[in-house]
């Protein structure tokens, strides 16, 4: 399967840990999405890179969410001293910079619970 | 900033019924337009994008056109069948300067359940 995936699938965590997610786009895409999803709600930008680069984070991210992409290929999230606000599907999509389109492509999302 | 509104659901549908779902949005500059379907237990997937006003995406029988007089962006099908059961979400993505294409800004989604 040459999608995107995403590591775990499902989380829960109590109050006050950290989790990490980790996310692997499709080999040839260089742009790498987060987004976060609460029920009945649309996906939520939260953050962006393009290879290594962090372009942009929205206000959503807080200080106690941090996200990296050291090799340009696979990207983390942290999170840290979870709340139960926290609680959300975060989802990681990606897509290739050509022509005029962003095309994103979307993994199936890792569903924290904070206890 | 850039919005996108959509109708509320829950839409219930019967078999083979015609199905019209409304997306309008604001965004600066011009943005693509895009339908997104998450069926469930799966993630989301691309169902159908334009890029340019008068655009008409189509895909799966599913069609939308570009609207720029309306900003409008509605999602139609004429019989609709159990398996388009899912919840459906409308986006864009708008050209900014120099940093290209900006993530995507999406509705609250619609949930259609199409009964047999």
């Amino acid at each position: 399967d040459t999608g995107v995936s995403q590591d775990p699938r499902h989380k829960i965590t109590k109050r006050g840990q950290n989790v990490t997610f980790r996310c692997d786009p499709i080999s040839e895409h260089n742009r790498l999405y987060w987004y976060r999803q609460t029920l009945g709600q649309g996906p939520e930008f939260l953050t962006y890179f393009q290879n290594e680069a962090q372009l942009e984070k929205s206000r959503l991210l807080s200080d106690r969410f941090s996200a990296e992409r050291p090799k340009g290929s696979f990207s983390t999230l942290e999170i840290q001293r979870t709340e139960q606000g926290d609680s959300a599907m975060y989802l990681c999509a990606s897509s290739q910079t050509r022509g005029n389109v962003n095309e994103q492509f979307f993994g199936p999302g890792t569903r924290l619970t904070v206890l | 900033g850039d919005s996108v509104t959509q109708m509320e659901g829950p839409v219930t549908l019967s078999e083979e019924a015609f199905l019209t779902i409304n997306c309008t949005y604001t965004a600066t500059g011009y943005p693509s337009l895009f339908w997104y379907v998450q069926y469930p237990g799966e993630g989301l997937q691309l169902l159908l994008k334009a890029t340019k006003a008068d655009d008409k995406g189509s895909n799966k029988g599913f069609e939308a056109t570009y609207r720029k007089e309306t900003t409008s962006f509605h999602l139609e099908k004429g019989s609709v069948q159990v398996s388009d059961s899912a919840v459906y979400f409308c986006a864009l993505s708008s050209r900014r300067g120099d940093s290209g294409n900006t993530p995507l800004v999406f509705g609250k989604g619609t949930r259609l359940s199409v009964i047999a």
